[in-house]
């Protein structure tokens, strides 16, 4: 149940267009999904991330769309361009709403999309 | 500033090394995280550290061990590693529960 399930494996997208990876989840209590970008050799950079509390949010090219009835997230980049060539990692955790547990904010992520943007 | 810093970026080892990582951040941030990733596989978490004290310990064998010295400070001590240790070893951070900042990471190879 702790499982976050993440597809495409592998997506290769046009200069220009759009990109869209998709993320499914089993455990109903994580309330945290965010997105991080991995370049070869570095470490995970935090992209955007959402509260299950909207259906969608968008900063700049990127945007999440949330469904909480299907327990899925997906995030779409639009405009590709080469440099956003990289792994995307979809995550969730259970972070509550106020309270600290004490246990951090606890990542499970996704298997990884390696995204390549062709000109 | 959401800057993670880890040291040294590549680490090359012995199986009979003694060695080790070290993470700091000067966010004010009260959780570090130690993980591992293999390649083209995901971060997998390995301890948590909240308050500087020792929170979750995800099974990790005892030749790792992690040492939170203080708020803004964390090393991973390692010992008589083997072969199917090596990987990229990530620290991150995080204010309590809200978004956790990632380092570079280490490139360990145990040779």
């Amino acid at each position: 149940q702790q499982q976050v399930k993440q597809s495409p494996q592998s997506l290769i997208v046009q200069k220009g267009g759009i990109s869209i990876i998709n993320c499914a989840y089993e455990n109903t209590a994580f309330d945290y999904f965010p997105w991080y970008q991995q370049f070869p050799g570095k470490g995970p950079a935090l992209l955007i991330a959402i509260r299950p509390d909207v259906s969608e949010k968008k900063e700049g090219r990127f945007t999440i769309s949330f469904n909480k009835s299907a327990k899925q997230f997906s995030l779409h980049i639009m405009d590709s361009q080469p440099g956003d060539s990289a792994t995307y990692f979809c995550a969730a955790s259970h972070l509550g709403p106020y309270t600290y547990t004490g246990g951090g904010n606890k990542l499970t992520f996704g298997t990884g999309t390696q995204l390549k943007v062709e000109l | 500033d959401t800057e993670v810093t880890q040291t040294p970026k590549h680490l090359v080892m012995g199986m009979t090394n003694k060695k080790s990582l070290k993470c700091e951040q000067h966010m004010g941030h009260r959780a570090m995280y130690w993980y591992k990733q293999k390649a083209k596989k995901p971060p997998e978490l390995m301890f948590v550290y909240s308050y500087e004290k020792l929170s979750i310990n995800e099974s990790v064998p005892s030749r790792f061990s992690p040492e939170c010295p203080n708020s803004s400070l964390l090393n991973l001590h390692l010992h008589a590693l083997q072969p199917e240790d090596s990987a990229l070893y990530l620290c991150a951070s995080s204010q309590e529960n809200t978004e956790a900042f990632f380092g570079q990471g280490t490139r360990l190879t145990v040779v």
